[in-house]
């Protein structure tokens, strides 16, 4: 079974601080890497993703920091506002079958 | 609003019944997944279907099965419930297959099996 590994399990963030969560990979063939935000009762929203072909990806306040050698990629947020408490799911691409395998989730809290 | 329906929101029901959740992907999309999110499992893939014809399998139990149909709406039906079935239940789309898409996920059922 292919696994995601995603740290911290929860993070509490002062508003203006910087959030950052991170995963590891276990399989090279995985070529797409995703992170998912997901509010209460609601579904997993596309935040931000990228290719292993860069090591780095910023989208607004939302960085991926992509590390192939290491396989690893981490999710930063500039300036985290009380807005984006959810939880932030990473995941991988398989390239043979599409599905995407998601990490255990962060629960990120922040604090005005 | 990601463009993915699914209905029904919430869904009650005894063990052993069978219910049938739907999905409807967004206007283009090709591809339907199937997630269960529970709290032990997390989010696990379930099965995925491409323009009516299922492309890869998963965890899906064999009480569960779903389908594609030719307006490319997705149905997963769910049988011989038991209480740990209780989840949400994610259908997502993408445009395509063979290649990393962009998956966009609904707003999810939530089922409890009582």
């Amino acid at each position: 079974q292919q696994q995601v590994k995603q740290s911290p399990q929860s993070l509490i963030v002062q508003k203006g601080g910087i959030s950052i969560i991170n995963c590891a990979y276990e399989n090279t063939a995985f070529d797409y890497f995703p992170w998912y935000q997901q509010f209460p009762g609601k579904g997993p929203a596309l935040l931000i993703a990228i290719r292993p072909d860069v090591s780095e990806k910023k989208e607004g306040r939302f960085t991926i920091s992509f590390n192939k050698s290491a396989k690893q990629f981490s999710l930063h947020i500039m300036d985290s506002q009380p807005g984006d408490s959810a939880t932030y799911f990473c995941a991988d691409g398989d390239p043979n079958t599409d599905k995407l395998i998601f990490g255990t989730g962060t629960r990120l809290q922040v604090f005005p | 609003d990601s463009g993915v329906t699914q209905t029904p929101k919430h869904l009650i029901t005894a063990t052993g019944q069978r219910v049938t959740l739907r999905c409807s992907p967004r206007s283009g999309d090709l591809s339907v997944y199937w997630y269960q999110q529970s709290l032990d499992q997390g989010l696990q893939f379930l099965i995925q279907y491409y323009n009516g014809e299922e492309r890869a399998k998963g965890n899906i139990l064999e009480r569960f099965s779903a389908q594609q149909f030719p307006d490319l709406h997705s149905e997963l039906n769910l049988s011989s419930l038991e209480l740990g079935d209780s989840a949400l239940y994610f259908c997502a789309s993408s445009v395509g297959a063979g290649g990393p898409h962009e998956q966009y996920f609904g707003p999810g059922t939530r089922l409890t099996v009582t």
